[in-house]
């Protein structure tokens, strides 16, 4: 059984691209969201997507917008990229339409740097 | 609003010595709180988590963890210290279950002496 995949690995970009980083949840699972790493810190939530539709939202700006596709996969687009926003940036995936009082169970990141 | 408070940026412990990581945390409903783990270049494997019932959990790896509702803590232990568990360790919280946003503090490194 696969877990919580994501692609790519790592990715550099320079300041003002955009950039699109992708998640598969894990099998049986309906929920993705995602969080920011940034060095030396907690992860920081930045939205959940369920049934294709935002679900909650944390405390990140208009330039982080995601999508959720039929499948359960995901994807997270940052425009106009900053400094600021290299860091891990993890997925998570969890069973929110069976139910069950689960957890969510990350993907192993991608690791964005800005130049 | 739910937050967490790691005590401990570094602990630094013996091989074969105890474990403690200290985390407390605020919450204006009843909590679901857990513990990860976070190996170098990786993302986060779940140790343990707490919903309801027992007070005392238990997770994988022999690490354990007790909530005191009285103390708002939730404190990592582990008995014998071993060099595999050399890794950052975030507390999390969330509001509703552990499908709803988890929030984390800012972070524990252990680091195991031979």
């Amino acid at each position: 059984d696969a877990g919580v995949t994501q692609s790519p690995t790592h990715l550099i970009k320079t300041r003002g691209q955009q950039v699109t980083l992708r998640c598969s949840p894990k099998s049986g699972h309906d929920t993705v969201s995602w969080y920011q790493q940034a060095l030396g810190q907690g992860p920081q939530f930045i939205f959940q997507y369920y049934e294709e539709e935002e679900r909650q939202r944390g405390n990140f700006p208009d330039r982080f917008s995601g999508h959720q596709f039929p499948n359960y996969s995901s994807e997270l687009n940052v425009n106009a990229l900053l400094l600021g926003d290299s860091a891990l940036y993890l997925c998570a995936s969890s069973p929110l339409g069976s139910g069950y009082t689960d957890t969510q169970y990350f993907g192993p990141g991608t690791r964005l740097t800005v130049l | 609003a739910q937050s967490v408070t790691q005590l401990g940026s570094h602990v630094s412990v013996s091989e074969g010595a105890l474990v403690l990581l200290r985390c407390n945390y605020s919450s204006s409903v009843p909590p679901y709180l857990f513990w990860y783990v976070q190996y170098p270049n990786q993302g986060l494997q779940l140790l343990l988590k707490y919903t309801t019932g027992a007070t005392l959990v238990k997770g994988i790896n022999g690490f354990e963890a007790e909530f005191k509702k009285s103390e708002t803590s939730f404190h990592l232990t582990k008995p014998s210290a071993h060099m595999s568990d050399a890794a950052e360790y975030f507390c999390a919280v969330s509001a509703n279950f552990g499908n709803e946003k988890l929030t984390f503090g800012t972070g524990t490194r252990l680091t195991i002496i031979p």
